[in-house]
């Protein structure tokens, strides 16, 4: 159980067109659900956090505008890259928390965007 | 600011031995912390967790301590095997009430490789 899947898996795009990003969670409610980037040998950075049917809460340096987050039900979220560029290239991953423990976080196996 | 740290980026080890890898955290407003594995170009996978309140939690090769004065906690993996090389995130979650309630903040990671 606890499921949660990514589509792409990866994606190339050119510079100034907007990628979108699904994250479901297959065989549990996700109440919360979170995005996050990964560059190169580093650390996860969490982006943003959403809760179903509100707005998602973004960290500190995240262009909102930049990185749309819908949450419209419990079991999708999406992440829309806009006007991507290069630097937008980057493995992103999304998680999602259920009912369950609220320590817990399923992560998706992750999109590879690539911003030519 | 680096709230979670994991000074050793790789650790390399014989298999059937014990690898040790080491976290360090900075914020005394944490209160769960995990052990993720990761491959690349995957999502993290949940290995074991550990709350404040306790010292040690194991569950079958891997054992988590943790030591709240020192704000240090490691993961013991014995023995190790060779299908145990990845990357290994250690992660904090802030207790309630706190900016980092709920969320993940993830130390930069330690690649194990286990020899044959």
């Amino acid at each position: 159980g606890a499921v949660v899947s990514q589509h792409p898996s990866w994606v190339i795009c050119k510079s100034g067109t907007s990628v979108k990003i699904e994250c479901r969670s297959l065989d549990f409610q996700a109440t919360t659900m979170f995005w996050y980037r990964q560059f190169p040998k580093q650390s996860l950075m969490l982006m943003a956090t959403s809760n179903e049917g509100s707005k998602a809460t973004y960290e500190q340096g995240v262009e909102k505008d930049k990185f749309l987050i819908n949450h419209a039900s419990l079991t999708l979220s999406t992440l829309t890259v806009t006007s991507a560029h290069p630097e937008d290239s980057s493995f992103y991953i999304c998680s999602a928390r259920g009912l369950a423990a609220w320590y817990e976080q399923y992560f998706g196996p992750g999109t590879r965007l690539t911003v030519t | 600011d680096q709230q979670v740290k994991q000074n050793s980026p790789s650790l390399s080890v014989q298999e059937g031995r014990i690898s040790i890898l080491n976290c360090d955290y900075t914020n005394s407003m944490f209160d769960y912390f995990l052990w993720y594995k990761k491959y690349p170009a995957e999502g993290p996978t949940f290995l074991i967790s550990i709350s404040s309140i306790k010292d040690k939690n194991e569950d079958g090769r891997f054992t988590v301590f943790l030591n709240k004065s020192a704000k240090h906690l490691s993961l013991h993996i014995v023995p190790s095997q060779p299908g145990d090389s990845a990357v290994y995130f250690c992660a904090a979650i802030g207790a309630a009430g706190g900016t980092s309630y709920g969320k993940l903040t993830f130390g930069q990671g330690t690649i194990l490789t286990v020899h044959p």
